[in-house]
């Protein structure tokens, strides 16, 4: 059985980074596709970037590549997000998720989200 | 850019009613990277319908999906109280998913 465990809720300063992990047990961590969602309150759920562990290069959306950093330990099946110079905009939940097998990378495991709250 | 608009924004419903839910594209994508899932306070999205018609692993069967092109449907056959939710279409695309803005399904 798959599981996704995110690490806790953080409160951060404008200006300031957060790194938010995801650790994940059961199946092969290196061959599927762990991508990174945030929703915000009363938004819909918006894709920020993903990546193959065994590949390495990451898939990042136009919107946050300047200041987003998508990384796998293969060591300790360990999915980590670090994004950069937060604003007030980036107070959300954010989400890792590990996909199915096959392509399109399907997010079927979803972990159970890590609050971001971002205020000076 | 894609953009997906859902109609309507709120559907008002009672168990046991059937429930369809619409997702317009603005251009024809095809049905493969096409996919719907239903949102939850408190708890991650869930995807339930990929491929546009494929049910996601432990999803009940009166959840189907249809459409092609433009133009994609969900439809619940008949709603049980867990169903009343948030539902978002969503199109893959290696460099950016897009999602729409959301059905809300809740109790008349």
């Amino acid at each position: 059985q798959v599981q996704l465990v995110q690490s806790g809720p953080e409160v951060k300063k404008p200006g300031s980074s957060v790194e938010v992990s995801c650790k994940i047990s059961g199946g092969t961590f290196s061959s599927y596709s762990i991508n990174w969602l945030r929703q915000a309150p009363g938004k819909r759920p918006e894709w920020m970037g993903g990546l193959i562990p065994m590949l390495g290069t990451p898939d990042l959306s136009e919107k946050f590549q300047d200041r987003v950093t998508l990384t796998a330990d293969e060591s300790t099946n360990t999915a980590h997000m670090k994004l950069r110079s937060l604003t007030s905009e980036d107070t959300a939940v954010y989400y890792c998720a590990r996909s199915m097998s096959g392509y399109p990378p399907w997010p079927q495991h979803w972990g159970l989200g890590s609050l971001v709250i971002v205020s000076s | 850019e894609l953009v997906l608009t859902q109609s309507p924004n709120t559907l008002s419903l009672s168990p046991g009613d059937r429930a369809t839910l619409s997702c317009r594209a603005s251009r024809g994508v095809h049905n493969n990277y096409f996919a719907w899932y239903q949102c939850k306070p408190g708890q991650p999205p869930r995807l339930l319908i990929y491929g546009a018609s494929t049910r996601a692993t432990g999803v009940p069967d009166r959840f189907g999906g249809s459409g092609s092109g433009t133009d994609f449907t969900l439809t619940i056959t008949r709603l049980e109280p867990e169903d009343f939710a948030v539902y978002y279409c969503q199109h893959y695309d290696s460099s950016l998913w897009t999602f729409g803005q959301g059905t809300k399904v809740d109790l008349k």
